[in-house]
């Protein structure tokens, strides 16, 4: 069965600093991977997301994820952080099927 | 395009009440999905449906839950009788089905049961 584990729970970060999120999966198969942002009051988005090809995988705003097969992670990091970035960020798997499995969830903060 | 649609987006009741949730999702999408989101519990899959048939509903918490997709634009999420641990964010997301498509997610309708 396939689990997705977030390994902070909240992550405090000053503004402009970098800042990885934690992300490790479980499966005897192939996988894809997926970063979904949540920001207050509202539904989840995606962030990011692995299907096959490059290992390293990139969003609009500056966060890239790198897909590490030995490892079986796939962490999410940005160089430098704003403000608005504060939220919270789920981590999931999909394998065959239509079913996703979602992460805890890691809270980012971003103090200025 | 809309997105997909949530209504009501707040909802407050009694317990004992039947509550009534509703998704119109994204046109063209044929997967949808209800989860539930609580600080204690985090993001759980209640149900979801592909082609409006349930595929799996093994998150769906006990027989007061049931949910319904009479056809591809509408879905409801049904709790009958509500009590106060049904408070809770409830999602729901649609997809173009199979599991490397994003799941695009409605604002959520929170519930709060009295």
């Amino acid at each position: 069965a396939q689990s997705v584990t977030q390994l902070d729970s909240q992550v405090p970060v000053f503004e402009e600093a970098p800042v990885e999120l934690r992300c490790n999966y479980s499966s005897s198969v192939s996988v894809y991977l997926f970063w979904y942002v949540q920001y207050p009051n509202q539904g989840l988005q995606l962030l990011l997301k692995y299907l096959s090809g490059s290992t390293l995988v990139k969003s609009i705003n500056g966060f890239e994820a790198e897909f590490n097969k030995s490892q079986t992670s796939f962490h999410l990091r940005k160089p430098s952080v704003h403000i608005s970035d504060t939220a919270e960020y789920f981590c999931a798997v999909a394998t065959g099927g239509f079913k996703t499995i979602f992460g805890a969830g890691t809270r980012l903060f971003v103090k200025a | 395009d809309a997105g997909v649609i949530q209504s009501p987006r707040h909802e407050v009741t009694e317990m004992g009440q039947e509550v009534t949730l509703r998704c119109k999702p994204i046109s063209g999408h044929n997967s949808l999905f209800w989860y539930r989101q609580t600080m204690m519990r985090g993001l759980e899959l209640l149900i979801y449906f592909n082609n409006n048939v349930p595929i799996d509903d093994s998150g769906m918490p006990e027989d007061r839950f049931s949910a319904k997709m009479p056809n591809a634009s509408f879905s409801t999420l049904k709790i009958q009788p509500s009590e106060p641990r049904d408070s809770a964010v409830y999602f729901c997301a649609s997809s173009l089905g199979g599991p490397q498509e994003t799941q695009y997610f409605g604002p959520g309708t929170r519930l709060l049961v009295l």
